[in-house]
Order: structure tokens, then sequence, then C-alpha cells
């Protein structure tokens, strides 16, 4: 069964910099998909950036990048120059590639807090 | 375009009655999946719908139940509500099943059992 982690329940980042958010999933597909999505407290689930597990290069979107280290089964996000409104929960997620079905799994989020 | 469209935003029911959830997925989507988001379980799969048929269906009981019209707008349903329900239902839209593409959230509907 797939499975994601996220080990930072919370994270403090000041304005402008950079922060990593940690996900390690696990699973016995050849191929998936890996998302991160970003829950602010109005509740939506707004999509940041895919990475697919065939996929060479890391994915990157504007300030999100994801750092995709199939071996060690871990894609952290990482998010450049911080601003106050990247403030939310930010969820890892998986879903099979091969199956044809849009079920995620996600982890249990970490929650970030941007100062000023 | 627009987005995924719920409603109700907000409910609130008693123990014991039913409740139907609307989900309008983006025009053009055709799939459309529903999850459930609690404090103490997270985020968790319910089922997928694609072209009127449910392809795929998490683990929950019987009461929870769904289905997909042919403009691809879904509803859930859940009988006989228990505490335990209360929960953020979110739904979401892909414009195909599978692929590498992502699934737009809605904004969720809030369900408080009393």
């Amino acid at each position: 069964a797939q499975k994601i982690t996220q080990t930072q329940p919370g994270m403090f980042v000041q304005e402008k910099e950079a922060v990593t958010l940690d996900c390690t999933y696990d699973t016995s597909d050849q191929s998936y998909g890996l998302f991160w999505y970003k829950q602010p407290s109005s509740g939506e689930m707004i999509f940041l950036i895919y990475q697919g597990s065939y996929d060479e290069q890391n994915a990157t979107e504007g300030r999100y990048s994801l750092n995709f280290q199939k071996a060690r089964k871990s894609a952290n996000l990482v998010i450049s120059a911080s601003q106050l409104g990247d403030s939310a929960m930010y969820f890892c997620a998986m879903r099979e590639a091969n199956t044809g079905f849009q079920k995620l799994v996600f982890g249990t989020g970490t929650r970030l807090l941007v100062s000023p | 375009k627009a987005g995924v469209t719920q409603t109700p935003r907000y409910l609130i029911k008693t123990r014991g009655q039913q409740v139907t959830l609307s989900c309008s997925p983006i025009s053009g989507h055709r799939s459309v999946s529903w999850y459930q988001q609690t404090p103490g379980q997270g985020l968790q799969f319910l089922f997928e719908y694609f072209s009127e048929t449910q392809r795929n269906k998490g683990n929950f009981p019987g009461r929870f139940s769904g289905r997909q019209f042919s403009n691809s707008r879904s509803e859930m349903n859940v009988s006989t509500l228990e505490l335990g329900d209360s929960a953020l239902y979110l739904c979401a839209s892909s414009p195909i099943a599978g692929g590498s593409y992502e699934q737009y959230f809605g904004p969720g509907t809030r369900l408080t059992v009393t």
C-alpha cells in the first residue's frame, strides 16, 4: 500500500528566506506521481507542483521546486523567497500512475508560518 | 474558466439525518473525486466517478454513497449521520482519468453533525 510521511508538524520561516518541507513515500509501484498541495485556512486545496516517477529532472513552478530523490523515496518541497501569503498547511500526496485512477494518498501535512 | 464549485459551503445536521453534498467540476472535466478531511484521520479518499461510473472507492461504510450525472456534476450522500462524520468534504475534478494531470479541488463543504 502507498504511504506518505511528513515528519514536520510545523515549520517557521522568515519572510524572503527559503524553506524545505519534507516528504517521504513508500510504494511498490514503479510508476507513480507525487504532488504538493497548499491549503490555506479557507480550506481549498491548491495545486503547487507535480513530479512523475520517471521524470529525470526535478519539477519547478515559480518559487516552488521539488527535490526528488527516487532512491531515498523522498520528494521535498522547496519554497524560495517565502512570502507572508505562504502561511498555510502543505500536503504531499501520491497517486498510482498505471491504474488510471485519480485517488490521491495524502500525508498528514506541515503547517508553515511565515513571519515578517 | 470557472473552478470547481461545491454546495453548500457549510451545513449543520443532527445525528441520524442524511445529507447530500454537490460538486460541479470544471467545464470539460469528466473525473470527480471526493475526499473527507478530519483532524484525526487527515485526508481520506472516498470515491471517484468518471463518465457516470464509480471507478474507485475508499474504505468507508456503505452509508457513504455518490453518483455522477451526464453533465459530470456529482453528488455524495451520507445517510444516518454520526458525530464522526463531521468533516470538511472536498471534491476534485480532473480532465481525464489517469495521466499526469493534477486534480483541481473545490473550496469544500464543512459538515457539522450535532
